[in-house]
């Protein structure tokens, strides 16, 4: 059965102390893994897909990379505004045809 | 212009009661979806609508019935409703399955309460 588990819970920074979030997955076989970003009260928002192991993507302070059974969003000198739950979900190549499988996110919370 | 817009926002209701959330999308995807969010920000996929056709359906009680009129509207119709039923559902919209950089655009949430 496909997994995605999201580490640590919740994470606590000061503006501009950095840090990284995990991804840990397991797939039949990987079609893509997404980084979401969700606001209070609000839908998830895309950020990122990745496709193969050895990736990586960047958006300002934000930067996904993944490996053959991780990923990890690196946060580099977060700002308050960067506060959200940060989602990462799989895309099973196997039989889910296409369903996006969800971990249950990593609550940011960044203080001035 | 909202790109997946979904209808209504707040939805709360008594124990037994049969109601509906509407949904639309005006990117020119194939395919709708539903998530249900619990009160653990858990996203579990309910449906999901490929050109009108149900292509996946959960382990989702069967009083949940989706609706897809055409490929740019999926409605959510649930009968009976329970205390369990309480939730965030989002509606959310791709290009075919597996197809498509993009992922998913997701709605902004139902939150439906049953009292």
């Amino acid at each position: 059965e496909d997994q995605v588990t999201q580490s640590p819970e919740a994470l606590r920074l000061q503006e501009g102390e950095s840090s990284s979030l995990n991804c840990s997955y397991t797939v039949s076989g990987l079609r893509g893994l997404f980084w979401y970003r969700q606001d209070p009260g609000k839908g998830p928002e895309f950020l990122f897909t990745l496709y193969s192991a050895g990736e990586e993507k960047e958006k300002e302070r934000l930067k996904a990379t993944l490996t053959k059974k991780e990923s990890f969003l690196h946060i580099t000198a977060p700002k308050p505004e960067d506060s959200a739950t940060y989602l990462c979900a799989v895309q099973d190549g196997g039989g889910s045809q296409g369903n996006l499988i969800f971990g249950k996110g990593t609550k940011l919370s960044v203080k001035p | 212009d909202t790109a997946v817009s979904q209808t209504p926002k707040y939805l709360v209701t008594q124990m037994g009661n049969d109601k509906s959330i509407k949904c639309e999308q005006n990117l020119g995807h194939d395919t709708m979806y539903w998530y249900k969010q619990d009160s653990k920000k858990f996203l579990k996929i309910m449906f999901s609508y490929n050109n009108k056709e149900l292509i996946i359906n959960e382990t989702v009680p069967n009083r949940f019935s989706p609706k897809s009129p055409d490929k740019a509207h999926l409605n959510l119709h649930i009968n009976s409703l329970e205390l369990g039923d309480s939730a965030v559902y989002f509606c959310a919209s791709s290009q075919m399955p597996g197809t498509g950089g993009g992922g998913y655009t997701f709605g902004s949430g139902t939150r439906l309460t049953v009292v």
